[in-house]
């Protein structure tokens, strides 16, 4: 069954404004990561924040993690057409292998 | 470009035939992984090597799928007698296993179409 959940499947703003995506998980986790890909391309790393973190920043990036919800957000702020591409959460579960969520697939209009 | 290279990029073949796919993972990373993407879908564990040993298998991975990572650095990937719905991306991924750390870095992966 899948552990990542993401939520909205889809979404579409206008070029400047702010994205956020969210995701759940069922079981318990060391970390969680995001990743983007692009159209028929592979996945780009994002960022990984630990169970013992609560938020991280990395550029335009902000992602929080509530493990007493089992969930996560990344937020893009002042988003651009580029960042158009799938969002993808993934969960340890405490082990090696990553699960992955169906993703959020993300539109910028410019 | 993250590093993790994979050959070939696209691979169309017909169904029954057998495909190799190779992976050249980071090459400081101790850690290998296999994953499965289909249309639509997030992407999908098939196995992964710490050094040289298989160490977890997915039961999506069939008796006709055989994975090696021979001398802990490349690995292949081999698909006996495809069948269509093995039509699918395959990813490769590696990382560095340090504590609880299992950052991922992903390769462009091979699309495979069988016919």
């Amino acid at each position: 069954s899948q552990q990542g959940e993401e939520d909205p499947q889809a979404l579409s703003i206008q070029e400047g404004e702010n994205a956020t995506m969210n995701c759940s998980y069922k079981t318990s986790i060391n970390n969680l990561q995001w990743y983007r890909q692009n159209s028929g391309r592979g996945l780009v790393h994002l960022i990984l924040i630990r169970s013992n973190e609560r938020e991280k920043h990395s550029g335009r990036l902000r992602v929080t993690l509530d493990t007493s919800k089992k969930s996560s957000s990344l937020l893009i702020t002042a988003s651009r057409a580029a960042d158009t591409a799938s969002y993808f959460c993934a969960t340890d579960g405490g082990g090696s292998r990553l699960t992955f969520g169906e993703g959020t697939q993300l539109t910028v209009n410019p | 470009d993250t590093g993790v290279s994979q050959n070939p990029r696209h691979k169309i073949t017909k169904r029954g035939q057998n495909v190799t796919f190779r992976c050249d993972p980071i090459s400081e990373h101790n850690r290998l992984y296999w994953y499965r993407q289909t249309l639509g879908q997030g992407p999908e564990f098939l196995t992964y090597f710490q050094n040289e040993a298989q160490l977890e298998k997915s039961r999506l991975l069939s008796d006709r799928f055989s994975a090696e990572r021979p001398k802990g650095s490349f690995s292949t990937l081999e698909i006996q007698r495809t069948e269509q719905g093995d039509s699918a991306m395959y990813l490769c991924a590696s990382g560095y296993a340090s504590g609880n750390s299992n950052e991922q870095f992903f390769g462009p992966g091979t699309r495979l179409t069988v016919l």
